[in-house]
């Protein structure tokens, strides 16, 4: 994988639902996973960054994994509320370190 | 309010002109990125300064160039401007490299005519 890919593109799920989604990334030269949180006519909020396989973070109601030797993180929002709709941007870096940041995951908390 | 400050919010000029795209990061950050976002695009990395001096280099183009001034603020010049470079551009700063959680200002909105 040469591009940090996000699927699925967009998700409606209703409130109450729990729902994931995954990053896939270059696994070499590996050096740190980030997500975000971006909200229309905001600017993207840091949720998570992640640099060890297997680490796992928790903020709330939303939790995100990271397996380095394959190259994927899982980002998971329990029980979905409204407020929850926003883009989900993942973004990786590697030896250059610098970021590069997938499409995004459009979530839509219907009520 | 992550605490980063970019200024101005808006920005109308020609094609041809050049600008100036002003960034102060947050209390005690000393890395300052620069991110373009152009329509249909996801966010591009441009460019990273570390304490003054350039980090990282993304897909900036040789009309654009940044500095990072002692006080840690941060400017981005393009210059020569196309229709092209019409696009949101976003400053953000982390405490140091990118293994730290960036801090996204509020952004620049270029629009170029």
């Amino acid at each position: 994988i040469l591009n940090v890919e996000q699927s699925p593109q967009s998700l409606h799920v209703q409130e109450g639902d729990s729902t994931n989604f995954t990053c896939s990334f270059p696994s070499s030269n590996f050096y740190a996973l980030h997500w975000y949180r971006w909200e229309t006519a905001k600017s993207p909020e840091a949720l998570f960054v992640m640099t060890l396989n297997g680490d796992e973070k928790k903020k709330g109601r939303i939790s995100a994994t990271l397996n380095t030797k394959e190259g994927y993180s899982y980002l998971y929002i329990k029980g979905s509320q409204p407020e929850d709709s926003a883009t989900y941007l993942c973004a990786s870096s590697g030896s250059a370190r610098q970021l590069t940041f997938g499409s995004g995951t459009q979530l839509t908390v219907l009520p | 309010d992550s605490g980063v400050t970019q200024t101005p919010k808006h920005l109308i000029t020609a094609t041809g002109q050049r600008v100036t795209l002003r960034c102060s990061p947050r209390s005690g950050d000393l890395s300052v990125y620069w991110y373009q976002q152009s329509l249909d695009q996801g966010l591009q990395f441009l460019i990273q300064y570390y304490n003054g001096e350039e980090r990282a280099k993304g897909n900036i183009l040789e009309r654009f160039s940044a500095q990072q001034f002692p006080d840690l603020h941060s400017e981005l010049n393009l210059s020569s401007l196309e229709l092209g470079d019409s696009a949101l551009y976003f400053c953000a700063s982390s405490v140091a490299t990118s293994s730290y959680e960036q801090y996204f200002g509020p952004g620049t909105r270029l629009t170029v005519t």
